[in-house]
């Protein structure tokens, strides 16, 4: 079974700084899908990213971007220019490519807590 | 599209009581989970349907608990009686592919 580990709970920014939160993951498999979702306030799980185990590119979107190191079994995100919009709890997902049986779910890591101070 | 729309947003029940959750997923997704959320636990998967069979209920955490898909764009979770330790955020989520997509939640206590 596949395991997601965030071992940083909380995490805090300075507004318009940059950080980085960190994901390790487990798994015999060679393809999959890692995520990022955001859980503000509102509680609304919203994706931010992702990334496919195939393409050795990292994935960007805006002002997210992700290092996905394979071989590490790792996918960090790193947030620059942080806005106060950006505090949230986040997540870390895992999800096969093959479907069926119980492969297709979301793994998910327990979350960081993210402050932006402003 | 107005994304996973599911209802109540909030419940408070009594012990021992049913409650049911709903969900209508996105249209034109194939695949909806129910996922429970704590903070002891984090988020987990209670059960997923593809087209609207069940595929893996290996998460419903005892005969308590019971998930339906009529047809593609309604489900339930239906939790008799229910106990103090189900009071939970309950996720659905719906996918067509890579992504899903979460509704808001809805909120459960049992006092």
């Amino acid at each position: 079974a596949q395991t997601v580990t965030q071992s940083q709970p909380e995490m805090s920014v300075q507004e318009a700084e940059t950080v980085t939160l960190s994901c390790t993951y487990d798994t015999s498999e060679s393809d999959y899908y890692l995520f990022w979702y955001k859980q503000p306030p509102s509680r609304q799980m919203i994706l931010v990213i992702r990334q496919e185990a195939y393409k050795q590119q990292n994935a960007t979107e805006n002002r997210f971007s992700v290092n996905f190191q394979k071989a590490a079994k790792s996918f960090s995100l790193k947030i620059s220019d942080s806005q106060l919009g950006d505090a949230a709890m986040y997540f870390c997902a895992y999800r096969s490519v093959t479907f069926g049986g119980s492969n297709y779910k979301l793994t998910f890591g327990k979350g960081t807590l993210l402050t932006v101070n402003p | 599209d107005a994304g996973v729309i599911q209802s109540p947003r909030h419940e408070v029940t009594e012990m021992g009581q049913e409650v049911t959750l709903r969900c209508k997923p996105i249209s034109g997704h194939n695949s909806l989970f129910w996922y429970r959320q704590t903070m002891m636990r984090g988020l987990e998967l209670l059960i997923y349907f593809n087209n609207n069979v069940p595929i893996d209920d290996s998460g419903m955490p005892e005969d308590r608990f019971s998930a339906k898909m009529p047809n593609a764009s309604f489900s339930t979770l239906k939790i008799q009686p229910s106990e103090p330790r189900d009071s939970a955020v309950y996720f659905c989520a719906s996918s067509r592919g890579t992504e899903a997509f979460f509704g808001q939640g809805t909120r459960l206590t049992v006092v």
